[in-house]
Parts: C-alpha cells; structure tokens; sequence
C-alpha cells in the first residue's frame, strides 16, 4: 500500500526566504507526482507535475524535483511572498488500480 | 479545455437524511473520476474511484456509495448520513497522467 509523507507538517517564514518543502513514498512503481496548492476552504490547485521519467519541472518561482528510486520529492519555493501562504500537498499517481494517494500537506505561513 | 463542476459548495443536513452530490467533468472523455473525503486537520481520504461507466471502486468501507451514470458524471450518496460524515468533499478526474479537482462540497451534518 503506497503511503505518502510530507515534512515539515507546518513551516512558518518571513518574506523573501527560500523554502524546501519534502514529500516522500513508500512505492517507487509510480506514474507521476503532482504537487498542490489549497487554500483555506477551497479545492485543490495543480501547480507542478512531474512524470516518473522526469528529474524536475520548474513554473516560475517554483521548483519540483523527483528522485524515484529513493522516493522522494522536493518543492523549492524561492524569494516566498505572503500570497504564498497555503497547505501544500504531495500526491502520486500509480498502481494498478489507477489511486492518487496524498500525503497530510505542510502549511506554509510567509510572514511580511 | 477540460473543466469539472461540483455542487452544491456547502449543505448543512440532519443526522439520517439522505445525501447526493453530483460532479460533471467537460471537455474530455473516459476520465478516471474520484471522490475525496478531507476531515478537519486531517489528510485527504479517497472514498471511491472509477475508471469507466458502472465501474466503482470503494477503498473505504463506510455510508456512502457512488455511482457513475455517465460517462462524465461521478454521484456521492447516503441513504442516511451520520455526524461523521461532515467534511470537505473534493471530486477530481485525471487522464492517467494528471488529476484536476472540483472546489469541493463543505458537508455539515448536524
């Protein structure tokens, strides 16, 4: 059974910092790993995915990496500003039976 | 471009009745369609997922069901809801390489 984990749960910074969120999975046989945004009672934002023969996918101020064999991925959020506050989720996508399996997500808090 | 709807964004409903919520997804077709359960504080739990019209997979035994009529038509139901259902309930659909989500359903049972 695939199991996702996500370090740190909460991550509070000032503006401007640099930030590494982390993701890592148990099963290494996936499709993909997509990385999400949700703010406070909304739905779900895709912002990066990352198909499982890619290294890492870069949307502006964002960048994911994926290391399959070791199962891990991380988000690289660079100069972070206050809008940037939200729960980040890790998903991936793989399996026979075609799940997205979601790891717990790290609030992210960017002070001014 | 592909878009998902799911309605109602909020329902407040009494212990025992019943419950239906209907996503629709535009745009594509044979989507693998899913619907998320996310309980205060907690991570987001799949609830049922289907790969085709009629094909339903359940991961968590529970009081819900669904139901795939059409093809871009996924329906949570209850016949009787309990307090533990309340949550964020979140559709999604994916190509088998990328999943999109609806703006989810706050369901308050009281």
């Amino acid at each position: 059974k695939q199991e996702v984990t996500q370090i740190p749960a909460a991550l509070s910074v000032p503006e401007g910092e640099n930030l590494v969120l982390n993701c890592s999975f148990t099963d290494s046989a996936i499709y993909n790993l997509q990385w999400f945004r949700q703010d406070p009672g909304k739905g779900l934002t895709s912002l990066l995915l990352i198909q499982s023969s890619q290294r890492e996918q870069t949307s502006g101020r964002l960048n994911a990496s994926l290391d399959k064999s070791s199962g891990r991925s991380t988000l690289y959020i660079a100069a972070s500003q206050p809008g940037d506050s939200a729960t980040y989720l890790c998903a991936v996508f793989g399996g026979s039976n075609y799940k997205l399996t979601f790891g717990k997500g790290t609030l992210l808090t960017v002070n001014p | 471009s592909q878009t998902i709807h799911q309605w109602p964004a909020t329902l407040v409903q009494p212990v025992g009745s019943p419950l239906s919520l209907e996503c629709t997804v535009e745009g594509t077709s044979n989507p693998n369609l899913y619907w998320y359960r996310q309980a205060a504080g907690r991570g987001l739990q799949l609830l049922f997922y289907s790969v085709g019209i009629g094909q339903i997979s359940s991961e968590v035994p529970q009081n819900l069901s669904a139901s795939r009529p059409q093809d871009r038509q996924f329906i949570l139901s209850s016949k009787k809801l309990l307090l533990s259902d309340s949550g964020f309930y979140l559709c999604a659909w994916s190509d088998y390489t990328e999943a999109f989500f609806g703006q989810g359903t706050r369901l308050t049972v009281v």
